[in-house]
């Protein structure tokens, strides 16, 4: 069965780092791109990141470039999101979800992030 | 970055037809934008409809579809059940860069 399990979630300080790990059972991460979706509660989804198949290739909304890294350890089938200068409104609940040639067919639980003083 | 636009909220009556449309702000889309379209309940995770424009999943009711329409990606709901009261957003693909849409909240009623 695949199942993406989204961990490392918390409060942290306005200005702080966070690191969020996605771990994937059922299936080989490398095998896809996969990609990090966040949503404060109560309002929209919001795209954040995308890694691709082989991991050469990486994109991030505006809102996060050169804050936010993303990347993955294939031993562990983990994707990770590296949270740095964390602000007030990277307040989100964050999802991994599995992408092509998935086609966005499994998402995880998610994982509240809260960046408050 | 892209702004995509969709309907705040609609209201569609069992057994009928609704059509959710999702609209860029760099101009038409297209297939190229690769549309996606999800559905999501309150407390769930988001789960896929639609993807590239009008495939579906294995999960997908029949009685959903997907399609260009006027220069934007629509999602038809023909023969609307009481649970498929949910919100509904797109996604288009810029180029690598994914954005979401803010979300159609749909009721049935």
């Amino acid at each position: 069965e695949v199942q993406l399990v989204e961990s490392g979630g918390g409060l942290v300080q306005p200005g702080g780092s966070l690191r969020l790990s996605c771990a994937a059972s059922g299936f080989t991460l490398s095998n896809y791109r996969m990609h990090w979706v966040r949503q404060v509660p109560g309002k929209g989804l919001v795209w954040v990141s995308r890694l691709n198949i082989d991991g050469s290739s990486t994109t991030y909304a505006d809102s996060v470039k050169g804050r936010f890294t993303i990347s993955r350890d294939n031993a562990l089938n983990t994707l990770y999101l590296q949270m740095n200068s964390l602000r007030a409104e990277d307040t989100a609940v964050y999802y991994c979800a599995r992408g092509y040639p998935a086609y966005y067919d499994s998402w995880g639980q998610g994982t509240l992030v809260t960046v408050s003083s | 970055q892209a702004v995509v636009t969709q309907e705040p909220s609609l209201t569609v009556s069992p057994g009928g037809t609704v059509t959710l449309t999702c609209g860029s702000s760099t101009g038409a889309v297209t297939s190229g934008h690769y549309p996606y379209w999800f559905q999501q309940k309150p407390g769930q995770a988001p789960r896929t409809l639609i993807y590239d424009t009008s495939n579906k999943h294995s999960w997908t009711p029949a009685r959903f579809s997907g399609s260009l329409l006027g220069g934007k990606a629509a999602l038809t709901l023909s023969g609307a059940q009481p649970e498929d009261e949910a919100d509904y957003y797109c996604l288009l693909n810029y180029s690598g860069a994914r954005v979401f849409g803010g979300g159609t909240k749909l009721t049935v009623l």
